[in-house]
């Protein structure tokens, strides 16, 4: 069966440090993969998907970027972190029947 | 890409009672509508979906319509129970089960 694991799940960062969100994928090839940002009391923005490794489209312009150096693997990365980067960061991944979300990461940058 | 509208943002309904959520969707290619609930602190997960080539689709109490003329679909829960207590979004897209666009979520509240 499929499975997805995103770590960590909670992150206490500093403005200005760096970032790395990891996600990766079991059981499924070539998936599709995305990272979503939820800030507290809204919505999920789409923020990057790929559909290969190597393949990253984003959906927004911000001080994130992203990153597929395997097929089952998504990195997100910053290499300044600012205060409006805290939220619910979750990745998820598609085969065109459906979505899985990771279990999210908790980012607060202080 | 598409833009999906959801409201009420909140709702709060008595237990027994119905709830209704409804959503807009730009894009007329859109061809799948799923619907998500999430718990506090939690991964959203998939409760109910709908393609555009079906009107209505019934899980139990749950059940999904889709206008394609109007372009809105909306979610019906009824005979609610305190554990429906969650955030539900809505989200649509063009290619089936890829790149979904999210609505901003409805806070469900059931009251007991």
């Amino acid at each position: 069966s499929q499975t997805i694991h995103q770590w960590p799940a909670t992150l206490v960062q500093p403005v200005g440090s760096p970032l790395s969100l990891e996600c990766t994928v079991e059981g499924t090839s070539n998936p599709n993969l995305y990272w979503y940002r939820q800030a507290a009391g809204r919505g999920l923005q789409l923020l990057f998907y790929s559909v290969g490794i190597g393949q990253i489209s984003s959906e927004v312009p911000q001080n994130l970027s992203a990153s597929r150096p395997q097929d089952r693997q998504f990195i997100l990365s910053s290499k300044k972190l600012l205060l409006s980067d805290s939220g619910f960061y979750l990745c998820a991944w598609s085969d065109g029947l459906g979505y899985t979300f990771g279990s999210g990461t908790r980012l607060t940058v202080v | 890409g598409e833009n999906v509208e959801q409201h009420p943002s909140t709702l709060s309904v008595q237990e027994g009672d119905s709830a209704v959520i409804k959503c807009t969707y730009s894009d007329s290619a859109s061809n799948y509508f799923p619907w998500y609930k999430q718990e506090l602190g939690k991964r959203p997960q998939l409760i109910i979906d709908i393609r555009s080539n079906v009107g209505e689709k019934k899980d139990q109490r749950i059940a999904v319509t889709l206008n394609k003329t109007a372009k809105h679909f909306s979610l019906h829960i009824t005979e609610t129970q305190p554990e429906d207590s969650a955030v539900y979004f809505c989200a649509a897209s063009i290619s089936g089960a890829n790149n979904l666009f999210f609505g901003t979520g409805t806070r469900l509240t059931v009251i007991p």
